[in-house]
């Protein structure tokens, strides 16, 4: 089985809420990850983290902020974004490290208004 | 700047034919090599990943890979019409996060 689950699957936030995107995965993987894709895109990637320690943040702004509570979830929360960060945010995960064969959940489609 | 190309297409072929799509990579250091396919609106899901040189080959997919060349490419064969999709080029190198290419269109006419 290798499924990573989402939630929610959509979200409509103003600038000035707070709000969290979840992914699960019970594959056994130590590695998770968030990564931002706009429309016609690559997805880009965000954090990464690697046995419950974040190991990666690609500049992101503090107003993404993740979490790891345990090796099988990963959170993002969302505090005064900006329209911009409108986008669909994946989740994905591998065996142990970035080599390792990625697998990304359904996604979460933001919209900021 | 570690660079992975691919041409954004559309990539035209009629179903049953063999789509061929291609990936070229700039850091010769790059380890492992992966294919994804994404529909509109979905989530990237992984095809085919290969880390030696040579064919790999899983159903109507191959991947090949050629280090000395720096080129990855993916081969469907029996082409589908849901087959219809962007496919994504992922490469990875001791050190870094993984590399997307921009993504090749593929359309399987019936």
């Amino acid at each position: 089985d290798t499924e990573v689950t989402q939630t929610p699957k959509h979200l409509v936030m103003g600038m000035t809420n707070k709000k969290s995107l979840k992914c699960e995965q019970h594959m056994g993987h130590r590695a998770m990850y968030w990564y931002k894709q706009k429309a016609k895109k690559p997805p880009e990637l965000m954090f990464v983290y690697s046995y419950e320690k974040l190991s990666i943040n690609e500049s992101v702004p503090s107003r993404f902020s993740p979490e790891c509570p345990n090796s099988s979830l990963l959170n993002l929360h969302l505090h005064a974004l900006q329209p911009e960060d409108s986008a669909l945010y994946l989740c994905a995960s591998s065996q142990a490290g970035v080599g390792d064969e990625q697998y990304f959940g359904p996604g979460t489609r933001l919209t900021v208004t | 700047q570690k660079e992975v190309e691919q041409n954004s297409g559309p990539l035209s072929v009629p179903e049953g034919a063999i789509a061929s799509l291609n990936c070229t990579y700039s850091d010769r250091g790059s380890q492992s090599f992966f294919w994804y396919r994404q529909y509109s609106g979905k989530s990237p899901e992984l095809i085919m990943f290969i880390y030696s040189n040579g064919d790999k080959e899983d159903g109507r997919f191959t991947a090949q890979l050629n280090k000395a060349s720096q080129y990855v490419s993916l081969l469907i064969r029996d082409s589908q019409p849901s087959d219809s999709a962007t496919y994504l080029c992922a490469v990875h190198q001791a050190g870094t996060a993984l590399i997307f290419g921009k993504g090749t269109t593929l359309s399987v006419s019936s």
